[in-house]
């Protein structure tokens, strides 16, 4: 069964610093990746995705992710973070073919001034 | 294009006692998920339903949780009779079926409070 793996249950950093968040699945098929955040008292939302060609994936909001295949990994990096980025970041896979969506713990991101 | 809606965002029930969480997915939607949310953990699948049929729902504790999708849309989830381990957010999410390359769009949750 797939799984997914985040490594930090959370991650404080100052403002304007530089975060990694980490996630490796498991699955020897293609897959689909997913980063989803969550503020405080709401419902999960689409960041970035992963679904086929370049394998480094952005969002509008500066946050990139880079599929690495022989790693299994989806890590999610953003050079430059503000207060506004505190949440809650999961990681969530799709194997291809299936519609199931799994998702890792959570890394909680904290922003600090 | 509404997104996932589910009501209510907040109930608080004495232990024992039944609850029920109601969510409409996004209008073309097949695919509706159940998810569970503990406080500090990600979501666990509890049941996924392709149109009308419940295809995963092996995590469903079937002994007190049910869930129906009678008409293929809007879906409700039942916990009866509750337990104080049972309080948690309850996500209801959908996507189009058919390709699996698309994103689970989320409703807001259910917060669950069982005293």
């Amino acid at each position: 069964a797939q799984s997914v793996t985040q490594l930090d249950s959370q991650v404080p950093v100052f403002e304007e610093a530089p975060v990694e968040l980490r996630c490796n699945y498991s699955s020897s098929v293609s897959v689909y990746l997913f980063w989803y955040v969550q503020y405080p008292n709401q419902g999960l939302q689409l960041l970035l995705k992963y679904l086929s060609g370049s394998t480094l994936v952005e969002s509008i909001n500066g946050f990139e992710a880079e599929f690495n295949k022989s790693q299994t990994s989806f890590h999610l990096r953003k050079p430059s973070v503000h207060i506004s980025d505190t949440a809650e970041y999961f990681c969530a896979v799709k194997e291809g073919g299936s519609e199931k969506l799994v998702f890792g713990k959570g890394t909680k991101l904290t922003v600090n001034p | 294009e509404a997104g996932v809606v589910q009501s209510p965002r907040y109930k608080i029930i004495e232990k024992k006692q039944p609850v029920a969480f109601w969510c409409n997915p996004i209008s073309g939607h097949n695919t509706l998920y159940w998810y569970l949310q503990n406080l500090g953990q990600g979501p666990e699948l509890l049941i996924r339903y392709e149109n009308e049929e419940a295809v995963d729902d092996s995590q469903l504790p079937k002994d007190r949780f049910s869930a129906e999708r009678l008409k293929g849309v809007d879906s409700t989830l039942k916990i009866q009779p509750a337990e104080l381990g049972d309080s948690a957010v309850y996500l209801c999410a959908s996507s189009r079926s058919g390709t699996a390359n698309t994103e689970a769009f989320f409703g807001q949750g259910t917060r669950l409070t069982v005293v």
